[in-house]
């Protein structure tokens, strides 16, 4: 089945610090792929998404690349901030019908220090 | 553009109780999720409605049921609640036709089962 690896955390940075968290999928065919990130006390938003090999998702300085012969959709921030801080979760989905679901993985604390 | 609601926020039952959670769709969306996040794990695709109708249902026991109004508006319904159902709750909407994979979530149901 269809299943996302997130690397385990919770991660500590520094403000201006260099942000990398990896995730690996596991699919039949070609998933969508997807970041979604959880604030304090509020609901999961989307982050970016990727739909096809080598394509690029970005948003708010964020960038994720969707690497079909790794398997994966590793997430970037040149210079983290500390509204950063919050829970970030990669995610596939595979269509079913006129709709698809999503596959999560556990998801990963990000806490940013000035 | 209203987003997504759901009541209540926080709950308790005890264990053998029943319970329903509510949810108000994204407006112009006709298609809604439940997820079951459990702390410290990604959400858990528990079912999605379409027009009225289940499209999908993840691996959880027929005591999850779920209903679709008209209005698109949605209920998760858990009978005989069991200590391990203690967990957020999330409803997500979606459009339909076209659908672009990003889902609209609330900000979840708390529900402690003691």
């Amino acid at each position: 089945g269809n299943s996302v690896t997130q690397m385990e955390g919770p991660v500590t940075l520094s403000e201006e610090a260099f942000l990398t968290i990896n995730c690996t999928y596991t699919a039949t065919g070609y998933p969508s792929l997807f970041w979604y990130v959880q604030y304090p006390g509020e609901g999961l938003q989307l982050l970016l998404k990727a739909t096809k090999a080598d394509d690029k998702g970005s948003n708010k300085g964020f960038e994720a690349t969707y690497r079909k012969e790794t398997t994966s959709f590793h997430l970037e921030k040149g210079s983290v901030q500390v509204s950063d801080s919050a829970v970030y979760f990669c995610a596939l989905s595979r269509p079913t019908g006129a709709n698809s679901k999503l596959t999560f993985g556990k998801g990963i604390t990000l806490s940013v220090r000035p | 553009e209203t987003g997504v609601t759901q009541s209540p926020t926080h709950l308790i039952k005890t264990r053998g109780q029943q319970v329903t959670l509510r949810c108000s769709s994204q407006s112009g969306h006709n298609t809604v999720s439940w997820y079951q996040q459990a702390l410290g794990q990604g959400p858990q695709f528990i079912f999605q409605y379409y027009r009225e109708e289940e499209n999908g249902r993840g691996n959880f026991p027929p005591r999850f049921s779920g209903l679709q109004f008209p209005n698109y508006s949605s209920e998760l319904n858990v009978n005989a609640l069991e200590l391990d159902d203690s967990a957020l709750y999330l409803c997500a909407s979606s459009a339909g036709q076209g659908y672009t994979g990003e889902l609209f979530f609330g900000e979840g149901s708390r529900l402690t089962v003691l």
